[in-house]
């Protein structure tokens, strides 16, 4: 159980514009989803923190225009990098976690598998 | 301020032994988790932590001493295919995760 998708998992695009990456909770309905950014031999970024039906709370120095959380339903949150820039190149990883009460998940994030994206 | 410590980089030997601590310090605590992240791949949960003692799960235990502010993640008869980073992160009051950097593990036949 606990499995999270992510899609796609390789994105290259050309300066400008927009990608969109698509989290899914597979088994289990996630009240609570994270997006992480990863650099090369660096730590997990946390970037936002986003609750189904609200508006996600992002760290500091993460803009909001640019990147674009939407967790529309309990199993599915989407970022969108919107006119990626080359520095935007990066691992994407999303993780979730899932109702309070299921005390297996309740606390765990569980991990999609990440999209890498390269920005030409 | 909050802060997760554990070791950059570790070495052992393929069938050994390693025990690989993390200290912290942050305002509350809901749990500790320990995460296993292989080069290009996103992390995978290993083990949660929220009371005092050692947990095992086959090869891999975890320990917690909350009064100390500390933890290790402990892997015996270690296989090549364990070397990874190792992720340490805790739970604070607001159920936020605060993320150590990581200990690299690099396995020697």
């Amino acid at each position: 159980g606990a499995v999270v998708s992510q899609h796609p998992s390789w994105v290259i695009c050309k300066s400008g514009t927009s990608v969109k990456i698509e989290c899914r909770s597979l088994d289990f309905q996630a009240t609570t989803m994270f997006w992480y950014r990863q650099f090369p031999k660096q730590s997990l970024m946390l970037m936002a923190t986003s609750n189904e039906g609200s508006k996600a709370t992002y760290e500091q120095g993460v803009e909001k225009d640019k990147f674009l959380i939407n967790h529309a339903s309990l199993t599915l949150s989407t970022l969108t990098v919107t006119s990626a820039h080359p520095e935007d190149s990066s691992f994407y990883i999303c993780s979730a976690r899932g109702l309070a009460g299921a005390m297996d998940l309740s606390e765990t994030q569980y991990f999609g598998p990440g999209t890498r994206l390269l920005v030409l | 301020g909050q802060n997760i410590d554990q070791p950059t980089e570790m070495t052992a030997t393929e069938g050994a032994i390693v025990q690989i601590n993390c200290t912290y310090q942050t305002s509350g605590f809901n749990g500790l988790f320990w995460y296993q992240q292989h080069a290009g791949e996103a992390p995978t949960f290993l083990s949660y932590n929220v009371l005092d003692g050692l947990e095992e799960k086959g090869r891999f235990s975890s320990f917690l001493s909350r009064s100390k502010g500390y933890s290790y993640l402990l892997l015996k008869e270690l296989q090549m295919k364990d070397s990874a980073s190792y992720l340490c992160a805790v739970m604070d009051s607001n159920y936020q995760l605060i993320w150590g950097a990581g200990t690299k593990l690099i396995i020697k036949p």
